[in-house]
């Protein structure tokens, strides 16, 4: 089985835009949530997704929104982007069981 | 607030030596306990304890959970340089708002 993959791979933004990042979950995984990875604050949990409605939400404000589609493909936006919000964004997928499946990430940077 | 820590944060070892990685936990409604290993990019799952007591064995790694002490343990023998990686642990709560929770990870970096 291909593995969960994440568009793109690296993303240059300038503060004040806006960003969508992309994850293909493994095929027949219904589940997927997003983190934020930062060398101060490590893995942080930002929402989790299953069959298209948002099941969980972390601490995050609300210029950090998601979806996800009925073939279980999920976008993430980050509007009015920050200095702050340069990170390792990580999208895993599961099949509803507790195992999470991580992708290879996308490195936004924000200047 | 869910809240995992590891430790030690970093660690220079030896090839050959034996690590102890430990992770504690105060979780509101435990569910499980879950380890991951990371290089470059992405976390690789490594074990999922959900039992106290029972090790969990994958070639030279294993993970034991104390649900009484609210901690884990992962072992790492005979370590190699492949095994340089940050470790993180996470634990999952149950309920309508499951989540994984992550400590930051102990860095381990094996030497010649």
């Amino acid at each position: 089985k291909a593995g969960v993959t994440q568009t793109p791979r690296y993303l240059i933004k300038t503060r004040g835009q806006q960003v969508t990042l992309s994850c293909s979950p493994i095929s027949g995984h219904r589940s997927v949530s997003w983190y934020q990875q930062t060398p101060g604050q490590g893995l942080q949990f930002l929402f989790e997704y299953f069959s298209e409605t948002q099941r969980n939400k972390g601490n995050f404000p609300g210029r950090f929104s998601g979806r996800q589609f009925s073939n279980s493909r999920s976008e993430m936006n980050v509007s009015t982007l920050e200095l702050g919000d340069s990170a390792l964004y990580l999208c895993a997928s599961s099949s509803g069981m507790d195992t999470q499946y991580f992708g290879p990430g996308t490195r936004l940077t924000v200047l | 607030e869910d809240k995992v820590v590891q430790s030690p944060l970093s660690l220079v070892v030896h090839e050959g030596d034996t690590v102890t990685l430990n992770c504690s936990y105060e979780v509101t409604n435990f569910r499980s306990l879950l380890w991951y290993k990371q290089e470059k990019k992405a976390p690789t799952f490594l074990f999922m304890l959900t039992s106290s007591g029972i090790e969990k064995k994958s070639g030279r790694l294993s993970s034991i959970l104390d649900k009484k002490e609210l901690f884990s343990i992962l072992n790492i023998t005979a370590t190699q340089t492949g095994d340089s990686a940050i470790y993180l642990c996470a634990v999952y709560n149950t309920g309508t708002a499951s989540k994984l929770t992550f400590g930051t990870g102990t860095r381990l970096q094996v030497t010649l």
